[in-house]
C-alpha cells in the first residue's frame, strides 16, 4: 500500500534562507507524487507533481522537487524563503486505486 | 475559469443532526473526491464520483455518503453526526478519473458538531 512520509512537522527559517521539506513515499507501483500548499483557512493549492520523465520537477513561487526513486523520496525546495511562503505543505502520492494520500503535513514559518 | 467552489462556508450543527455539502467543480471536471481534515488524523480520502457514480470509496462508517449530479456537482451528505465529525471537508475535482490527474481543491465547509 502506499504511504507518504514528511518529515519534521513545523520547520522554520529565516528569510532568504534555503527551503528543505522532506518527503519520502512507499509505492510498489511507479508513484505520482504531489506537493500541496495550504495557507490558513484555504483549500489546497497545487505547487507540483511528478508523474513520469524529468526528474526534477519545477513549480509555482520558485519551488522545486526532486525526484529520487533510490531513496524513494520528493523533498521540496526553495532557494530562498519569502515570508508569504509561510503556510502547511503537504506531500501526496496517488495509489493504484487513485485515492490521494497524504502526508501529515509540515508547517512552514519564515522568520524576518 | 472558476475554481471550484464549496457551499457553505462554514456551518455549526448538533449530534445526532444531518448534514449535506455541496461542491460544485471546475467547468468541465468530470470527477469529485472529497477529503475530511481533521488536525488529529491530517487529511482522509472519503470518496470518489465520476460521471454520477463513485469509483472509490475510503475508510469511513455508512454515516458518510455522497452523490453526483448529471451537471457533475456533488454533495456529500452525513448523518447521525458526532462530536469527531468536527472538520474541515475538503472537495477536489479533475478532468478524469483522479488517478494520475491534477486535482484541484475547493476552499472547504468548515463543520463543527456541538
Amino acid at each position: 500500500a502506499q504511504s507518504v512520509t514528511q518529515l519534521g512537522s513545523h520547520v522554520s527559517v529565516s528569510e532568504g534562507a534555503l527551503v528543505l521539506l522532506r518527503c519520502n513515499y512507499s509505492s510498489s507501483v511507479p508513484p505520482y507524487l504531489f506537493w500541496y500548499v495550504q495557507y490558513p483557512n484555504q483549500g489546497l493549492q497545487l505547487l507540483l507533481k511528478y508523474t513520469t520523465g524529468a526528474t526534477l520537477v519545477k513549480g509555482i513561487n520558485g519551488f522545486e522537487a526532486e525526484f529520487k526513486k533510490s531513496e524513494t523520496s520528493f523533498h521540496l525546495t526553495k532557494p530562498s524563503a519569502h515570508m508569504s511562503d509561510a503556510a502547511e505543505y503537504f506531500c501526496a502520492v496517488v495509489n493504484q486505486g487513485g485515492k490521494l494520500i497524504f502526508g501529515q503535513g509540515t508547517e512552514l514559518s519564515v522568520k524576518p | 475559469k472558476a475554481g471550484v467552489t464549496q457551499t457553505p462556508r462554514y456551518l455549526i450543527k448538533t449530534r445526532g443532526q444531518q448534514v449535506t455539502l455541496s461542491c460544485s467543480p471546475i467547468s468541465g471536471h468530470r470527477s469529485v473526491s472529497w477529503y475530511q481534515q481533521t488536525p488529529g488524523q491530517g487529511l482522509q480520502f472519503l470518496f470518489e464520483y465520476f460521471s454520477e457514480t463513485q469509483r472509490n470509496k475510503g475508510n469511513f462508517p455508512g454515516r458518510f455518503s455522497g452523490r453526483q449530479f448529471s451537471n457533475s456537482r456533488s454533495e456529500m451528505n452525513v448523518s447521525t453526526l458526532e462530536l469527531g465529525d468536527s472538520a474541515l471537508y475538503l472537495c477536489a475535482s479533475s478532468p478524469q478519473l483522479a488517478i494520475q490527474e491534477t486535482q484541484y481543491f475547493g476552499p472547504g465547509t468548515r463543520l463543527l458538531v456541538l
